[in-house]
């Protein structure tokens, strides 16, 4: 039962690289999220999709980009790396959006370092 | 800003011992999650709560919800190492748009 796949696991960039973090679901989810953890701030929604097709703005969206490539994929881009984007990164799923009772299933993050 | 936060930052129990956290929020809510994270791992769904109900139990969880106080607390009963995480509640976003809006978490260490 993978779940949610998260790759990479760890990454260290320097300021000014760009690079995409991949996430992929095998539960037939609808929706996917990604957040970012930061100490002490919990998790803050960067972007999420509703369905297979959409793409929208959470919380935190400058300077990243996103894309759902099918169903079961949705990858966060970083075009150019900055030190305040040092977090760790967690995609999430949800069978479908607009039904906050439905709980989200987590991948186990990208720890990403920018220097 | 957050709509819902843990109380307290950190706690430490002894294996055994019940744990208790709480967590406010900001504004009318449909239900409240909490969910777990282990040490280098995602977060993990526990339990949910509807705004109309006041008590729900999980094996040895069991959460109340308190709507007119707008919080809640999370009850692990019998406590065991294995319980030591970060635990978080999760609420919706107060513009209704049904993003889960996450606290920043209280940190339980069970001591053997």
């Amino acid at each position: 039962n993978a779940g949610v796949t998260q790759t990479p696991k760890f990454q260290v960039l320097k300021t000014g690289q760009s690079m995409t973090l991949q996430c992929a679901q095998d539960m037939n989810h609808n929706s996917m999220y990604w957040y970012r953890q930061d100490p002490g701030m919990g998790l803050r929604l960067i972007y999420y999709s509703a369905s297979e097709g959409t793409t929208d703005k959470g919380e935190v969206p400058n300077g990243y980009n996103v894309s759902r490539l099918n169903k079961r994929e949705f990858s966060l881009r970083l075009e150019s790396a900055a030190p305040s984007q040092t977090s760790v990164y967690f995609c999430a799923s949800s069978e479908t959006f607009g039904d906050s009772n439905q709980p989200q299933h987590f991948g186990d993050g990208t720890r990403l370092s920018i220097l | 800003s957050q709509q819902g936060e843990e109380d307290p930052q950190a706690l430490s129990i002894q294996e055994g011992e019940n744990a208790t956290m709480n967590c406010s929020y900001k504004t009318s809510i449909n239900n409240l999650q909490w969910y777990r994270q282990n040490s280098g791992r995602g977060l993990v769904h526990l339990i949910l709560i509807r705004s109309n109900e006041r008590e729900k139990h999980s094996g040895r969880l069991r959460v109340t919800l308190d709507t007119s106080k707008k919080s809640s607390s999370l009850l692990i009963t019998a406590s065991r190492a294995a319980d030591t995480a970060s635990y978080f509640c999760a609420t919706d976003a107060e513009d209704s748009s049904y993003k889960l809006i996450f606290g920043s978490g209280t940190r339980l260490l069970v001591r053997p």
